[in-house]
C-alpha cells in the first residue's frame, strides 16, 4: 500500500523564524490533508489540498503529485504553532481509508 | 455550530470493564470513522462507516466494536478485550469515504 513519510520528525524554531515541513508519499494521490495537532490533542484542519498551492495567513501549501510530495510553510511562527503537524492521503483501494504520516512535532520558543 | 463533538473528554475505568465513547455529528456527513493515538505515534484506523447501518474493520478492530443506527452518531465500545485500552481516541467524519475528514476533540480513556 501507499507509504506516507515526514521530514523532520522534530523542529525547533525561534519565533518569528519561517520553516518548511516536507510530506513524501509512494503513490499517485488524489488528494491530501494537512493538519495541525495542538497540545490538547485537538486535530484542527488545515489544508486539503490534491495539488497546487493555498494559503491561509502565515501558512500555505503546496503539494507537487507528479513528484509525489507536499510541503506545508510556516511564516513568522508563533508559540501558539507549537503541536505536531499531519499528512494524510487517501489509499488507492476502495474504501479510501486515509493513510497517515508519523508526523512533525515542531516547538516554537518565545 | 456544525461539528463533530465527543464526550466525555476523560474517561477512568477499572480493568475488566466494558466502556462507550460517544461521537455525534451534525454536519450531516455519511462517513464516520474511529481513530487511536498513543503518546508520540500516529494515528490508527479501528472502525469506520460509509453509511448508516453499515461499518467495516479498520487496522487494529480486535477489542472493540461499533454501531451505526443515526446518521449523526457513531459510538465506540471498548471491551474487555481490548489488551492495552488507555490512549487517545478521535472520532472524525466526511461527506463521502475519501473527502476532507473533521476531527472531534477526542477521549482520553484510561484503564487501570
Amino acid at each position: 500500500g501507499i507509504q506516507v513519510e515526514q521530514s523532520p520528525p522534530d523542529l525547533i524554531l525561534q519565533e518569528g523564524a519561517n520553516s518548511t515541513l516536507r510530506c513524501n508519499f509512494s503513490d499517485s494521490v488524489n488528494n491530501l490533508q494537512w493538519f495541525h495537532q495542538n497540545p490538547w490533542g485537538q486535530l484542527i484542519n488545515l489544508f486539503y489540498i490534491p495539488s497546487g498551492t493555498k494559503q491561509n495567513g502565515r501558512l500555505s501549501a503546496t503539494t507537487v503529485a507528479t513528484e509525489r510530495y507536499s510541503l506545508l510553510y510556516i511564516s513568522s511562527s508563533q508559540t501558539t504553532d507549537s503541536g505536531v503537524y499531519f499528512c494524510a492521503v487517501p489509499n488507492a483501494g476502495n474504501n479510501r481509508k486515509l493513510i497517515w504520516g508519523l508526523g512533525t512535532s515542531l516547538a516554537v520558543n518565545p | 455550530d456544525g461539528g463533530i463533538t465527543q464526550s466525555p473528554k476523560y474517561l477512568f475505568r477499572k480493568e475488566g470493564q466494558n466502556v462507550t465513547l460517544s461521537c455525534e455529528q451534525n454536519l450531516n456527513h455519511d462517513a464516520m470513522y474511529w481513530y487511536r493515538q498513543d503518546p508520540g505515534q500516529g494515528l490508527r484506523l479501528i472502525y469506520y462507516s460509509q453509511i448508516v447501518n453499515d461499518f467495516q474493520k479498520g487496522d487494529i478492530a480486535e477489542g472493540y466494536s461499533v454501531s451505526r443506527e443515526k446518521k449523526e452518531s457513531f459510538p465506540l465500545t471498548v471491551t474487555s478485550a481490548q489488551k492495552n485500552p488507555t490512549a487517545f481516541y478521535l472520532c472524525a467524519s466526511s461527506r463521502d469515504r475519501g473527502d476532507e475528514q473533521y476531527f472531534g476533540p477526542g477521549t482520553r480513556l484510561t484503564v487501570t
